[in-house]
């Protein structure tokens, strides 16, 4: 069973503040990897996607990748009450391209 | 550009009643999915359709059946409805392989 693991939250900065999501997945064969925003009562929203080792930016948001590890995160830099929302981390298989999503990570931004 | 559309975007229905969610893209996908979303549990995978034709079953598909009418549409339909059946739906697609997942508004479904 595939398997990927997020703190639920809430995870609490002020504003201005950087926000460090985190995300562990437990097939050693993941090749793809995503973070998706939820806002309450909305569907998903892809933010970052990044497939190699290493960090992605765009913008306030930066991805990190360490396979070795087995973990993926996204920073939010200078953190805005409108980046409060559900993070949901997402990661396919081994030769598939399937998602597993991870519960997510609830992000309250304090003004 | 309307992305993913589903309908209707909510529902309720009685034990035992059946329904068809619909969902069309017109992004010129050719995989489509269906999820489920529940408080605790996240988002779960009931059926999937990697292209026109063709489709496969996902981490919770019983209760439910699919069809992938054409390139555009692939619809989920719910047989007999059962109260653990309440969930809000999210169709979605992609253009396969690496390619990320485009959401649709979701279908909020109650069924008592």
């Amino acid at each position: 069973q595939k398997e990927v693991e997020q703190n639920s939250g809430p995870l609490s900065v002020p504003e201005g503040a950087i926000a460090s999501l985190n995300c562990t997945y437990s097939d050693r064969g993941s090749q793809s990897f995503f973070w998706y925003r939820q806002y309450s009562g909305k569907s998903p929203e892809l933010i970052m996607s990044i497939y190699s080792n290493g960090d992605k930016e765009d913008g306030r948001f930066t991805a990190q990748l360490n396979k070795a590890s087995q973990y993926v995160s996204l920073l939010i830099r200078d953190s805005q009450p409108s980046d409060s929302a559900t993070y949901l981390c997402a990661v396919t298989g081994a030769g598939s391209y399937q998602l597993t999503f991870g519960k997510g990570t609830k992000l309250s931004v304090i003004p | 550009n309307a992305g993913v559309t589903q309908t209707p975007k909510f529902q309720v229905l009685k034990t035992g009643q059946s329904m068809t969610l619909q969902c069309a893209q017109d992004m010129n996908h050719n995989s489509m999915y269906w999820y489920r979303q529940d408080p605790g549990m996240g988002l779960r995978l009931i059926y999937y359709s990697a292209s026109e034709g063709t489709t496969d079953k996902g981490e919770v598909p019983n209760g439910y059946n699919v069809s992938r009418l054409n390139k555009r549409e692939f619809s989920l339909r719910l047989e007999s409805a059962a109260p653990s059946q309440t969930s809000v739906y999210f169709c979605a697609s992609s253009g396969g392989g690496e390619s990320p997942l485009h959401f649709g508004n979701g279908t909020r479904l109650t069924v008592t």
